[in-house]
């Protein structure tokens, strides 16, 4: 499969541990953007990654949300001290390049539960 | 405000026709794209289709073609001969300018029947 990975598909986390949730891109794609959707909405921008570098956060929230995109390795949304509020489903979404008629490819997605 | 609107929460269609849904969009940029997606019942986001604002046809991908009217902002997705597994939710989507976010509507909610 080609496609954009994620995983786990679903988390269940009680509130203040730490959520972890991982994207591998598609292969040749550099460019990794997250996404949250929550209950019966449309997806909301959280941030956008090249390799190594955060290019754009401003979706996300300041406190308890951190993203990277290392040299090697997936993606990782990384959620400290959990809420109820973070329950939402989580898209990573992945393009060849930044140009805007290139379209981005989403993963399943990951489905967070907070109890 | 909304820079995507969709006005139809859910829509029934009957098995082998058409249905037409609903995308307007607010921009003041000249450069933008405007996408659409399927989300199934099991989730995954699918793309569908792309329209650029310089493009002058309509994009058509198969059974899907979006009917763009750039001077009322819309951009409607046209299904043709509609099957049962075109059952999902629908969001239109828009990339403005150099911007790489995507600014997704509320989605609609199509019901083919059989």
């Amino acid at each position: 499969n080609a496609g954009v990975m994620q995983n786990p598909r679903h988390l269940v986390r009680r509130r203040g541990q730490e959520a972890r949730l991982r994207c591998s891109p598609m292969k040749g794609h550099s460019h990794v953007y997250w996404y949250r959707q929550l209950p019966e909405e449309g997806l909301k921008f959280m941030v956008y990654l090249q390799k190594e570098n955060i290019i754009d956060e401003s979706g996300m929230p300041k406190e308890r949300f951190s993203a990277e995109f290392p040299k090697e390795g997936p993606s990782i949304l990384r959620i400290q001290q959990v809420v109820r509020g973070d329950s939402a489903a989580y898209f990573c979404a992945s393009s060849y390049s930044g140009d805007g008629n290139q379209p981005q490819h989403f993963g399943d997605g990951t489905r967070l539960s907070i109890l | 405000a909304q820079k995507i609107t969709q006005t139809q929460p859910g829509m029934f269609v009957q098995e082998k026709e058409a249905v037409t849904l609903d995308c307007t969009y607010d921009t003041s940029d000249q450069s933008y794209g405007l996408f659409w997606y399927k989300q199934p019942s099991s989730g995954e986001m699918i793309f569908l289709i792309y329209q650029g604002s310089y493009d002058e046809q309509n994009a058509t991908e198969g059974r899907y073609s979006l009917n763009f009217q750039k001077a009322r902002k819309s951009a409607n997705l046209v299904i043709s001969a509609s099957q049962l597994g075109d059952s999902a939710m629908y969001f239109c989507a828009m990339r403005e300018g150099n911007d790489y976010k995507l600014s997704f509507g509320a989605g609609t909610t199509v019901t083919v029947r059989a």
